[in-house]
């Protein structure tokens, strides 16, 4: 059965700290992995990766797949505390239709 | 760009009754809508992908006669959730896919609370 797996699934930093998600997976023909961003509503799109060890980068979020080791961390430095919110791995498993999404890592910024 | 709309955005309705919630792609056209069902504090699981002009596909253990899912135009799909219960109680969030595009962008949600 296809699985994402995210871990921590909370976590409580302050203002300025560097933080790391992880996001690993198991599912038949892998295409690409997505993180995205959930505040209170809808998720926003943070990245799309597809290919390993190629780094995304948007401001203070990076992101990098390993196919090898079937995982993608999700870096934020400096963090903020407009960073707080849920943030959820998926995976496209067998096409690009089907997402698979992991349980989320819950990150509360404090002041 | 890539902005999806839905209506409403919250909804209460008593059990045996049917809602309807809609999804609109407002700048770009999507010929494959995605909806979604969050319970709380877990993820999003796909109930049914909408493909426009077509049946909906639905995913193992999702009712397709208590889903009922219209895909009628390149920007807007329908989810009809019918005669509601309790259990059907839920965040639905859907999402679009543009054309030529692998991403998918999410609508708002819907909350359904059923009484």
């Amino acid at each position: 059965e296809d699985k994402v797996v995210q871990s921590p699934l909370s976590l409580v930093v302050h203002e300025g700290d560097t933080v790391t998600l992880n996001c690993s997976y198991e599912v038949t023909n892998f295409r690409s992995l997505l993180w995205y961003k959930q505040e209170k509503k809808a998720p926003t799109f943070l990245f799309m990766l597809t290919s390993s060890g190629i780094e995304k980068k948007s401001g203070r979020l990076s992101s990098i797949l390993d196919k090898k080791e079937l995982f993608s961390i999700l870096n934020i430095t400096a963090t903020q505390t407009g960073d707080s919110a849920v943030y959820l791995c998926a995976v496209f498993s067998g096409g690009y239709n089907k997402l698979i999404f992991g349980a989320g890592t819950r990150l509360a910024v404090h002041p | 760009g890539a902005v999806v709309s839905q209506h409403p955005s919250r909804v209460i309705c008593k059990s045996g009754t049917s809602v309807k919630i809609e999804c609109r792609s407002l700048d770009f056209q999507a010929t494959t809508m995605f909806w979604y069902r969050q319970f709380p504090k877990q993820s999003l699981m796909l109930m049914a992908t909408s493909n426009e002009g077509s049946k909906a596909t639905y995913e193992q253990g999702v009712e397709k006669d208590k889903f009922l899912i219209n895909h009628a135009s390149l920007t807007l799909s329908t989810l009809t959730v019918t005669s509601a219960h309790p259990e059907d109680s839920s965040f639905y969030i859907c999402s679009a896919r543009p054309q030529a595009a692998v991403e998918q962008y999410f609508g708002p949600g819907t909350r359904l609370t059923v009484t």
